[in-house]
């Protein structure tokens, strides 16, 4: 089946250690996107990438980091400079620029 | 992209209509308007998306004005089901960049 998968669902981490947050996609999307997603809160814009190699900021770039070497996998990497690292962290992908967005299950993170 | 405005929270009865309402007054011509739902900890789904006419799909209808400055959301026949965060985003103009707000929350009531 295709879809986006991130993996793991639930993840600890000490504070201080970087943590990397996996999102792989099969269906064959151009662009791919991270979002943060605090309690009660909306989605808001960390990275996106319309294509491999390339990358852009979002409204929360901060702390994060993020490579696009394959097509199907855009792995975030949440940094120590990141201060209040603990949230839902979602992925998604589109096709083409005007489609629909397609997103993973979210990795919860929680940083002690 | 444009901004949208919705209402932070609705409660609809069971079996009812429920009237999801987005301001975009600042929307340029070639931007869409765009609809998807969360239900509780899991990843957005996409609803329904529309130019200037109104859209119509399985699961919901959307309706926006003339001037194009708002839409509705409207499930026909709101079930406990759909009891979830509803965003309105506004997107075109050939950027790739996808922005959700803070959603209105919908409460079907039993």
């Amino acid at each position: 089946d295709g879809g986006i998968t991130q993996s793991p669902k639930y993840l600890f981490r000490k504070e201080g250690q970087n943590v990397t947050l996996s999102c792989e996609q099969n269906l064959n999307h151009d662009a791919m996107y991270w979002y943060r997603q605090d309690p009660g809160q909306g989605l808001r814009l960390i990275y996106y990438s319309q294509i491999v190699n390339d990358f852009q900021k979002g409204d929360i770039a901060e702390g994060y980091s993020v490579s696009r070497e394959k097509k199907e996998s855009f792995p975030l990497t949440v940094t120590s400079a990141q201060k209040n690292p603990t949230a839902f962290y979602l992925c998604a992908s589109i096709i083409v620029w005007l489609s629909e967005a397609f997103f993973g299950q979210g990795t919860r993170l929680t940083v002690v | 992209d444009a901004k949208t405005t919705q209402p932070p929270s609705m409660d609809c009865a069971e079996g009812r209509a429920a009237n999801l309402p987005c301001n975009h007054s600042t929307i340029s011509g070639n931007e869409y308007v765009y609809w998807y739902r969360q239900i509780h900890s899991q990843g957005p789904q996409y609803i329904i998306h529309g130019l200037k006419n109104n859209e119509t799909n399985e699961m919901a209808s959307l309706i926006i004005t003339e001037d194009r400055k708002s839409s509705t959301l409207i499930l026909p026949h709101a079930t406990l089901r759909d009891t979830a965060v509803y965003y309105c985003i506004v997107r075109g103009g050939g950027t790739y960049k996808y922005i959700f707000g803070t959603g209105t929350r919908l409460k079907v009531l039993a």
